[in-house]
């Protein structure tokens, strides 16, 4: 069964970093990329940015590029949302998604449960 | 601003039909497949619709997708409550080599 399993919720203050991870079990975890969405509170869901697990390429949308890193650790199936200095703005709620290719569009079959994040001072 | 245009809310009664468009530019839409989502409050995002109006199992038959150019839109027949949920629409933009996704439908089964 394919699962992708995210970090528990978590508060943090203004300035504080923060990582959180997605576990992916049940498929090739190498063969996929792993995207991150985030949703604002009462707000639509916005891209983040998508990771090739298999080599770690990286395509961040222009809104987040340089605001947050992902990354990937093959060793774990463990892909990675880190931010070094945390904004009230980047509260809410976090969601990370399998797709099988960024060719011809991007479809996400399976997604994590999501991670809540709290930035409050 | 959402790279991929959708209404902010649509709805109709029980066993009606109702359409989403999304809308974009050859970029993203006009070159790309089209994928599908609908979001209920406190859960993950389900995959409804992708590539050329394909289901994922367990989807029903009353969820279809189509393409025209740069506009897609996103049929539900037969509504039922359950159907209330927000839904997206996604893709990859070319330009951008990013996934953009609308600005997502809030649907009302009156």
């Amino acid at each position: 069964e394919v699962q992708l399993v995210q970090s528990g919720a978590e508060v943090k203050k203004p300035g504080e970093s923060l990582k959180i991870s997605c576990k992916g079990s049940g498929y090739s975890f190498t063969t996929y990329w792993i995207g991150w969405a985030r949703q604002m509170p009462g707000k639509g869901l916005e891209w983040m940015g998508v990771i090739y697990a298999g080599d770690s390429d990286t395509r961040y949308s222009p809104s987040f590029q340089g605001q947050v890193t992902i990354s990937a650790d093959k060793s774990v199936s463990t892909v990675y949302l880190q931010w070094s200095s945390l904004k009230a703005s980047d509260t809410g709620m976090y969601y990370c998604a399998r797709s099988s290719s960024m060719v011809r569009g991007a479809t996400f079959d399976y997604w994590g449960q999501g991670t809540l994040v709290t930035v409050s001072s | 601003q959402s790279v991929l245009t959708q209404p902010p809310s649509v709805s109709a009664a029980p066993g009606q039909k109702v359409t989403i468009s999304c809308s974009g530019s050859n970029s993203n839409i006009g070159n790309n497949y089209v994928s599908w989502y609908q979001h209920l409050p406190g859960t993950a995002p389900k995959l409804l619709i992708y590539d050329k109006n394909k289901r994922p199992s367990g989807i029903p038959g009353r969820f279809s997708g189509s393409k025209s150019g740069t506009l897609a839109t996103l049929d539900i027949t037969g509504l039922q409550t359950g159907d209330e949920a927000d839904y997206y629409c996604g893709t990859w933009d070319n330009s951008l080599s990013a996934v953009v996704f609308g600005g997502g439908t809030k649907l009302t089964v009156l």
